[in-house]
């Protein structure tokens, strides 16, 4: 079974830009997380998503924005980069997103913001 | 509030050792999940355990063991035989049941070197 993947995996931006990633959930998975990691938040919560709908959401700008497609594929975008927003952004896939099941996370999107 | 809180920001252990990583929560949800990841320096997110709420029984998968003291709250993970692969970082994490909204939040993290 393929795991989560994510794309692309590095990306460098310029301040000011927007930027869309894509993440593919585990086959048969239906709820989608995002997360940034950076070294001084560590990981904080973006949102999720469920069945296409976004089922909960942390609390960054409404510049970050996300969304899932009927095959559980989700993206989620950055408009308006800021230099804060270089990150390690972490795509994970659960069965329901229920408390009961794991989340598997995918490799990763490394953005770099100049 | 939902809370995780990971007190050693960095532990070291000898290869072939048991090591105990710290992990305490906070949350009013009856149900919840308690997760432990691990995280090599490549970045990828590996899951390692799960143990819920209602679980009587502490989870174990392979060298990895979870001690759940519910009263207390914490949820702290043992490694048996450590190994230098196992040299990365840890994190923590709670996700909440459906009163709670399912929200997942995670530990500041503990770094992990195993010593040859």
């Amino acid at each position: 079974k393929a795991g989560v993947t994510q794309t692309p995996r590095y990306l460098i931006k310029t301040r000011g830009q927007q930027v869309t990633l894509s993440c593919s959930p585990i086959s048969g998975h239906r709820s989608v997380s995002w997360y940034q990691q950076t070294p001084g938040q560590g990981l904080q919560f973006l949102f999720e998503y469920f069945s296409e709908t976004q089922r909960n959401k942390g609390n960054f700008p409404g510049r970050f924005s996300g969304r899932q497609f009927s095959n559980s594929r989700s993206e989620m975008n950055v408009s308006t980069l800021e230099l804060g927003d270089s990150a390690l952004y972490l795509c994970a896939s659960s069965w329901t997103g229920a408390e009961t099941y794991e989340q598997y996370f995918g490799p990763g999107t490394r953005l770099t913001v100049t | 509030a939902q809370k995780i809180t990971q007190t050693q920001p960095g532990m070291f252990v000898q290869e072939k050792e048991a090591v105990t990583l710290d992990c305490t929560y906070d949350t009013s949800d009856p149900s919840y999940g308690l997760f432990w990841y691990k995280q090599p320096s490549s970045g990828e997110m590996i899951f390692l355990i799960y143990q819920g709420s209602y679980d009587q029984q502490n989870a174990t998968e392979g060298r990895y063991s979870l001690n759940f003291q519910k009263a207390r709250k914490s949820a702290n993970l043992v490694i048996s035989a450590s190994q230098l692969g196992d040299s990365a970082m840890y994190f923590c994490a709670m996700r909440e049941g459906p009163t709670g909204g399912f929200k997942t939040i995670f530990g500041a993290g503990t770094r992990l070197f195993v010593k040859a």
